[in-house]
């Protein structure tokens, strides 16, 4: 099974800022089939980036995802109020299909 | 815009079994290149995927789930359900319903249901 390891486990940023997440994967990502996920509190997920850097429909160009085989990258460029949120990145492969990473929390500093 | 609803009893007793089902709507089940899926998230907690069905009844499960677990689809009513079997506390969860989108080798989850929380307690 594919072990999806996100850090920091919170990230502490003001308005404005840059924001950089980290996800890792326990053996390289097949396809680069890896996703991002927005969460707010009391919310279902919303999915920002698919395929590792295609972002989905109606999601803002200040969210960037990068990376391949096993390390990638999700980047908001310019915090906006109604990023601060819990991002999830989640991968498929043959065996194990879908993983879930832990979650980064991005506060408000 | 495809929308998705979970709908299934809010308290299960210890041991019994937990049945949801998800109705979609604005568009079809039957959609090619679209796999129907339940996942969960424990009290303050990440999220877990439980498994997804085709529409053609074809499943595929989380091995941490898959002795307990079982899917199916009802292409004429354009809904999926799931049934999860001798439950415990630890099964309680927000459980959502999603669509996964299969393109390019991509596999992502695009359309998700608000979700139902489902409490194990006698």
């Amino acid at each position: 099974e594919t072990v999806l390891t996100q850090s920091p486990g919170t990230l502490s940023l003001s308005p404005g800022d840059r924001a950089t997440l980290s996800c890792r994967a326990s053996q390289s990502v097949s396809g680069n089939s890896l996703a991002w996920y927005q969460q707010k509190f009391g919310q279902a997920p919303r999915l920002l980036i698919y395929g590792a850097s295609n972002r989905a429909t109606g999601i803002p160009d200040r969210f960037s995802g990068s990376g391949s085989g096993t390390d990638f990258t999700l980047t908001i460029t310019r915090l906006e109020p109604e990023d601060f949120a819990v991002y999830y990145c989640q991968q498929y492969d043959p065996s194990s299909r879908l993983t879930f990473g832990g979650g980064t929390r991005v506060e408000i500093k | 815009q495809v929308q998705l609803q979970e709908s299934g009893p809010g308290l299960v007793t210890p041991s019994q079994t937990l049945s949801l089902t998800c109705t979609v709507s604005g568009g079809s089940i039957n959609s090619g290149g679209y796999y129907w899926s339940w996942i969960r998230q424990l009290p303050g907690e990440g999220l877990e995927w439980i498994g997804y069905i085709y529409y053609t009844g074809s499943a595929s499960y989380n091995t941490s789930l898959k002795s307990r677990l079982s899917m199916s689809v009802d292409t004429s009513k354009n809904q999926f359900s799931m049934t999860l079997r001798s439950v415990t506390a630890a099964d309680t969860a927000v459980y959502y319903c999603a669509r996964v989108r299969a393109t390019r080798g991509y596999y992502h989850l695009d359309n998700w249901g608000q979700g139902t929380l489902v409490t194990v307690s006698s």
